[in-house]
């Protein structure tokens, strides 16, 4: 079963603090993408991940890739009041030009003043 | 450059209703993805339409259809609605080759 699963679900942090959000994938892909969601709001994209060991970095998040592990995390560098949001990571499994794209669960992030 | 649109914003049906959503995509994007999104869940692929073909479909039922026109511009019908079928539906568009999806601010369906 394809299974994309994020971990924690739910992160309350203090402003200026640093955490990691990590999302698992259960098959192989090499292209994972990251989105932002506030709440009754659509999804924002943040990064776009397309090979092993990529890494992308914009203000206080990075993200990274390692498709060898399954495994791609979004690292919060002391975060601010402004970062509370829904955090989706998404996997795009598409094969010989047929469309497949399955999102994680979710990390509903608050950080408290 | 106009973003991705939806309409309508909100819409309430009954059980075994039919209802119609429509997405623009942005202006130079020739492929439109569907997505439904349960309240406090990860949105689902539903399908995606590229040159008005459907070109990859999610584990949903042949009730949830689609069209896209010439002009990019998408349509997703969902006959005989059930209250599970209650979410948000997002459409995003991109370009074919590209990696980016632009979504639209979606349509919240309530099924009584």
């Amino acid at each position: 079963e394809l299974k994309v699963e994020q971990n924690p679900l739910f992160l309350s942090m203090q402003e200026g603090k640093n955490y990691t959000i990590y999302c698992n994938y259960s098959t192989t892909s090499d292209r994972l993408y990251w989105y932002r969601q506030d709440p009754g709001k659509s999804l924002e994209s943040l990064f776009v991940l397309l090979s092993n060991g990529a890494v992308k970095q914009e203000g206080r998040l990075m993200a990274s890739l390692d498709t060898k592990a399954r495994l791609s995390t979004l690292h919060i560098t002391a975060a601010v009041h402004d970062l509370s949001a829904t955090y989706f990571c998404a996997v795009d499994l598409s094969t010989s030009g047929t469309y497949k794209y399955i999102f994680g669960t979710g990390t509903r992030l608050k950080v408290l003043a | 450059e106009t973003g991705v649109t939806q309409s309508p914003t909100h819409l309430i049906k009954t059980r075994g209703q039919q209802v119609t959503l429509r997405c623009s995509s942005q202006s130079g994007h020739n492929t439109v993805s569907w997505y439904q999104q349960a309240l406090g869940q990860g949105p689902q692929f539903i399908f995606q339409y590229y040159r008005e073909e459907e070109n990859g479909r999610g584990n949903f039922p042949p009730r949830f259809s689609g069209l896209q026109f010439p002009n990019y511009s998408s349509e997703l019908n969902v006959n005989a609605l059930e209250l599970d079928d209650s979410a948000l539906y997002l459409c995003a568009s991109s370009l074919r080759g590209e990696d980016t999806q632009y979504f639209g601010p979606g349509t919240r369906l309530t099924v009584l």
